[in-house]
């Protein structure tokens, strides 16, 4: 079975300091990746993902994910965060015919 | 071009009561599935369709079903609605299968039981 593990539910952190969600994943076959962002009241959105290729892989407003096989981890990074930053941050795996498993969330709150 | 349309926004019903959600998907997108997120459980798969045929369901009670139209539009129904049924339902689209492709997902519909 496939499985998507968020290491922390709550991530507070200093406007303009940098931050790291975590995300470990766990597939007997090849995965693809994802990282998806909800603000409040709204439905998901993507952020960035993994399909094959560089294993670093990055988003438009400043966010980068590095896919690890070794270590089966997916963690997203930001060197300088944003108060417009502050949404519950989601990683989730798809692989073969099976829907997509999604992390339990990291509400990620920046503090000015 | 239109995102994911979901309707309604917001939903009042009472136990015992049944519900349909619909979800307009994005145009040329023949794929929708649905999820339920809840504070507990997270995002829990429901159902997933393609080309009008069910090709995945989630581990719900049969109170618990879906349909997929021949324009992609999708609907789900809830029958006997009980209390933890309350949820944001969200409802997404994809060109194809949901595998190496984006998934594109609607504003949601929250549902209250009372």
């Amino acid at each position: 079975a496939q499985s998507v593990t968020q290491l922390d539910s709550q991530v507070p952190v200093f406007e303009e300091a940098p931050v790291e969600l975590r995300c470990n994943y766990s597939s007997s076959v090849s995965v693809y990746l994802f990282w998806y962002v909800q603000y409040p009241n709204q439905g998901l959105q993507l952020l960035l993902k993994y399909l094959s290729g560089s294993t670093l892989v990055e988003s438009i407003n400043g966010f980068e994910a590095e896919f690890n096989k070794s270590q089966t981890s997916f963690h997203l990074r930001k060197p300088s965060v944003h108060i417009s930053d502050t949404a519950e941050y989601f990683c989730v795996l798809a692989s073969g015919n099976t829907p997509l498993v999604f992390g339990k969330g990291t509400r990620l709150s920046v503090i000015a | 071009k239109a995102g994911v349309t979901q309707t309604p926004r917001y939903l009042i019903k009472t136990r015992g009561q049944q519900v349909t959600l619909s979800c307009s998907p994005i145009s040329g997108h023949r794929s929708v599935s649905w999820y339920q997120q809840t504070p507990g459980q997270g995002l829990q798969f429901l159902f997933e369709y393609f080309s009008e045929t069910q090709r995945n369901k989630g581990n719900f009670p049969g109170r618990f079903s879906g349909r997929q139209f021949s324009n992609s539009r999708s609907e789900m129904n809830v029958s006997t609605l009980e209390l933890g049924d309350s949820a944001l339902y969200l409802c997404a689209s994809s060109p194809g299968r949901i595998l190496n492709t984006e998934a594109f997902f609607g504003q949601g519909t929250r549902l209250t039981v009372v």
